[in-house]
């Protein structure tokens, strides 16, 4: 059964300071999201990426994905306070196959502090 | 575009009552997907399903819930008797495609969130 990971679970940042959080899964797969959650709001799609060595940027977030060590990182640079919420990486483990689903981590919940 | 619409935002329920959720996709989606988050989790993949079919119910437990998308009218997700441990967040989700062929992932709606007492 496939499996999704995020560290940390928790993160708590200086407003400007730089951070990652990673998410490791552990079966085959090339296509990888990340979601941003508000509290008690739905789910926000940040980043698709749909192979190995994929970037994407936004603003102060940057999303890459490594299929070979089943590893994608969200990382935040000069964090601000309107960065605070729950992200979620999520993988579609349709690695030649076809699911039709995604498996979600457990989410990071980033705090950010001014 | 009104996007993803789920029905009601909040529910509260009796032990043993019924729960009916609601989800009207995206216009133009025929893709829908449910998704449970228990508190403090994440996402938990329940059942996909096409106009008029199932196609994967695989995150459905076995007794008591239920999904249908007629062809008229919104997804409907069905919890029969619930008890305190179904309490949580009922995310809808819809894409124009299969959820592998599109790019660009799901569109989420902003939930129903479950209170059984």
């Amino acid at each position: 059964e496939l499996k999704v990971e995020q560290n940390p679970l928790f993160l708590s940042m200086q407003e400007g300071k730089n951070y990652t959080i990673y998410c490791n899964y552990s079966t085959t797969s090339d296509r990888l999201y990340w979601y941003r959650q508000d509290p008690g709001k739905s789910l926000e799609s940040l980043f698709v990426l749909l192979s190995n060595g994929a970037v994407k940027q936004e603003g102060r977030l940057m999303a890459s994905l490594d299929t070979k060590a089943r590893l994608s990182t969200l990382h935040i640079t000069a964090a601000v306070h309107d960065l605070s919420a729950t992200y979620f990486c999520a993988v579609d483990p349709n690695y030649g196959g076809a699911t039709n689903k995604l498996i979600f981590g457990t989410g990071t919940l980033l705090a950010v502090q001014p | 575009n009104a996007g993803v619409m789920q029905n009601p935002r909040h529910l509260v329920r009796r032990r043993g009552q019924e729960a009916r959720l609601r989800c009207s996709p995206v216009k133009g989606h025929s893709h829908v997907y449910w998704y449970r988050q228990l508190p403090e989790e994440g996402l938990k993949f329940m059942v996909y399903l096409q106009k008029e079919n199932i196609i994967d119910e695989s995150g459905m437990p076995k007794e008591r819930f239920s999904a249908e998308f007629p062809k008229e009218g919104p997804s409907i997700l069905r919890i029969q008797q619930v008890v305190r441990g179904d309490s949580a967040a009922y995310f809808c989700a819809s894409s124009l495609t299969i959820l592998w062929d599109t790019a660009s992932g799901y569109t989420f709606g902003s939930g129903t969130r479950l209170t059984v007492v």
